[in-house]
């Protein structure tokens, strides 16, 4: 059974930085083809998509916010760790973590979808 | 960048089928996944590869693709179907991540 939980803080100030972390149980990001990406979803608004790593270390970046994300992978604690800079109010949102599959060949990955999602965690950016 | 337009709501009663559908140029040429968001809860995967259904979604669930639209269709609809749902796509053009903008089902 595969699992994810995201941690981190729930307040943060305008122009801090945002470290938030998932940790998951029931799969490798070792394994070729898994990957785990970030999405946030600001109260009441649609999904965004913000970021994605796979088992080979490849990451994609939402291109608006590219500048301000930074994804990276610790297998050996089944850890996932994303920050995002200059947080904003506007970044006030709940961030899930989610297992991704999809269409791999040895380097890259494509028709990427999510499954399953951790519960969120809801971010508060305010002072 | 690309864009996928789906209804903001969508009303269906009990036992009747729900079509949702979920636009884009030349979507058919893409692979699109559904996912069910019921309040204060995460979203579910329930539709991917156009059609297919992972495990533990019920067969009521379905989808297809084609032209400019991809559309999930319900039914036999249930009370406990009542949720948001929305469409994603991989664009390599652009975002690889596309979601859209979601589509509320009220069961009436």
């Amino acid at each position: 059974q595969i699992t994810l939980k995201e941690s981190g803080p729930t307040l943060v100030k305008p122009t801090q930085t945002l470290t938030l972390t998932c940790t998951f149980s029931g799969f490798s990001l070792s394994t070729s083809g898994v990957g785990v990406g970030w999405i946030r979803q600001p109260p009441g608004k649609a999904l965004e998509w913000l970021a994605l790593i796979y088992w080979n270390d490849d990451k994609r970046y939402s291109p608006s916010l590219k500048s301000r994300l930074t994804i990276t992978k610790d297998t050996s604690k089944n850890q996932v760790v994303l920050t995002m800079t200059n947080m904003d109010p506007v970044d006030t949102a709940t961030y899930y973590c989610a297992h991704s599959l999809g269409d791999c060949s040895s380097t890259s990955c494509y028709n990427v979808w999510f499954d399953p999602w951790g519960q969120g965690t809801l971010v508060t950016v305010s002072s | 960048s690309y864009v996928l337009t789906q209804p903001p709501s969508v009303s269906v009663a009990p036992g009747k089928t729900a079509r949702i559908t979920c636009g884009g140029n030349n979507i058919g040429s893409k692979s699109v996944h559904w996912y069910q968001q019921k309040p204060g809860q995460a979203p579910v995967l329930v539709i991917y590869y156009d059609s297919d259904r992972p495990s533990g979604i019920p067969e009521r669930f379905s989808g297809s693709n084609s032209g400019n639209t991809a559309t999930l269709t319900i039914s036999r609809v249930e009370a406990g179907d009542e949720a948001d749902y929305y469409c994603q796509v991989w664009d390599s053009s652009s975002d690889p991540v596309v979601f859209g903008g979601g589509t509320k089902l009220t069961v009436l």
